[in-house]
């Protein structure tokens, strides 16, 4: 069965540090790319950023609101990725999700980020 | 980034009635290799999103037949032949076509 776990969220004040982790089983993880994405309370869902699998290099791809404030890593001997993001801000609060693959056909349960002061 | 429009933003549906959702976006979504990543997602009260529908009209892996997807470049369709009262939730409409891949504003459908 795929699965897939976000975990590291909580409260945080604005500028502040935080990093999410995905952790995944069921499936071949290194095969395939790991996406994030987010939901803010009562909002719709927001594209956050995917990184590839090894085979097609790795690389990463970010929305324009988190570029170089978020950098989304994997590590492929543990099954798990991150998403470490720096410089909070206030609308970055939201409940965020690990999917398996820029096709997001399978995710996991969310994990609460809120930035507050 | 393209913008995905969906209506409409609710509906209301009678148990066994068909409904449809559009989806439109600002620019095609026909990518270089013929294929189009047009996707649709039921966010189920109190649960994470799942996929439905991949590449426009596919059905992913334990979707119910009745659910079908449509379309072509700029306009797509979600269709479900016989609402049941377990398709309550919100739909989205996706693009991976070109990045940053973007949303619709979800479609919020309710049982009579």
């Amino acid at each position: 069965e795929v699965q897939l776990v976000e975990s590291g969220g909580g409260l945080v004040q604005p500028g502040r540090s935080l990093r999410l982790s995905c952790t995944s089983s069921g499936f071949t993880f290194g095969d395939y790319a790991v996406s994030w994405l987010r939901q803010a309370p009562g909002k719709g869902l927001e594209w956050v950023g995917f990184i590839r699998s090894k085979r097609y290099g790795g690389t990463t791809e970010y929305a324009a609101s988190v570029k170089g404030r978020f950098t989304i890593s994997r590590d492929d001997s543990k099954s798990i990725a991150y998403l470490q993001m720096n410089s909070l801000k206030i609308e970055d609060t939201a409940v965020y999700y690990c999917t398996r693959d820029s096709v997001s056909d399978y995710w996991g349960q969310g994990t609460l980020l809120t930035v507050s002061s | 980034d393209i913008v995905m429009t969906q209506t409409p933003l609710s509906l209301s549906v009678t148990p066994g009635q068909p409904a449809s959702i559009s989806c439109k976006s600002s620019q095609s979504l026909l990518y270089s290799n013929g294929k189009t990543y047009l996707y649709w997602y039921l966010q189920k009260p109190g649960q994470s999103p799942q996929l439905l529908i991949y590449e426009i009209s596919s059905r992913f892996s334990g979707v119910p037949d009745r659910f079908s997807g449509s379309g072509s470049g700029t306009d797509f369709t979600l269709e479900i032949s016989r609402v049941e009262a377990e398709d309550v939730g919100v739909y989205y409409c996706m693009q991976g076509t070109h990045l940053p891949y973007t949303f619709g504003q979800g479609t919020k459908l309710e049982i009579k």
